[in-house]
């Protein structure tokens, strides 16, 4: 069974300085891996996605991910975070289903806080 | 529309009683799918359809919890008898269709609905 591990329920950082929001993943097989993020009261937004090809997949709002195989890793980044930023971050992996669709494990979110 | 649509956005129900959440995807999406989310918690997956059939539902928590979609449009999640513990957000979400392996099709997902059972 495939899942996803985000070790922190919450990064503080200053606005400016670069963050970065763990995860690590478990599947058997070739990974498919997104992030996606979450403003109060609001759906999910999606952010970025690897699939293949280069490690470092640049998504939406400036951010960033880096694929790490050795060490299952698929860490969010962005170089200078943003009071904006401030959302909920979700770490997803995907798996075929019967029929053709992706089922998408989730972690259980970081919160990010973007303080001035 | 040129995103997932989902009503109703807030819905307050007493306990017992059945409502129904509406989920219209993107169009051309085949793929649709329903996630719950409890407050503070992750999101469970609940039940994929592709086009009317739903290959996967293992994820309906109990047999009041049912859902149907119309060709490759509108889906409806009914959840009969409201206890306490389905307050949550209901999230539908739609994408295209892989066929054969996997090939990470994003999913988009809409606002959500956000259901109290008072």
């Amino acid at each position: 069974a495939q899942s996803v591990a985000q070790p922190e329920d919450q990064v503080n950082v200053a606005e400016g300085n670069p963050l970065t929001v763990k995860c690590t993943y478990s599947v058997s097989g070739n990974p498919y891996l997104f992030w996606y993020v979450q403003y109060p009261n609001r759906g999910l937004q999606f952010l970025l996605k690897y699939i293949t090809g280069d490690n470092l997949v640049k998504g939406s709002y400036g951010f960033e991910a880096e694929f790490n195989k050795s060490q299952t890793s698929f860490h969010l980044k962005k170089p200078s975070a943003l009071v904006s930023d401030s959302a909920l971050y979700f770490c997803a992996v995907s798996a075929i289903l019967t029929g053709g669709g992706n089922k998408l494990t989730f972690g259980t979110g970081t919160q990010l806080k973007v303080e001035l | 529309g040129a995103g997932v649509s989902q009503s109703p956005s807030n819905k307050v129900t007493e306990k017992g009683k059945d409502v129904e959440l509406r989920c219209d995807p993107i169009s051309g999406h085949t793929a649709l799918y329903w996630y719950r989310q409890r407050l503070g918690q992750g999101l469970e997956f609940l039940i994929y359809f592709q086009g009317n059939s739903a290959p996967d539902k293992s994820g309906l928590p109990s047999d009041r919890f049912s859902a149907e979609r119309t060709g490759e449009s509108v889906s409806t999640l009914t959840i009969q008898r409201t206890q306490q513990e389905d307050s949550a957000v209901y999230l539908c979400a739609s994408s295209l269709a892989n066929y054969g392996t996997a090939s990470g099709n994003t999913i988009y997902f809409g606002e959500g609905s956000w259901l109290t059972v008072v």
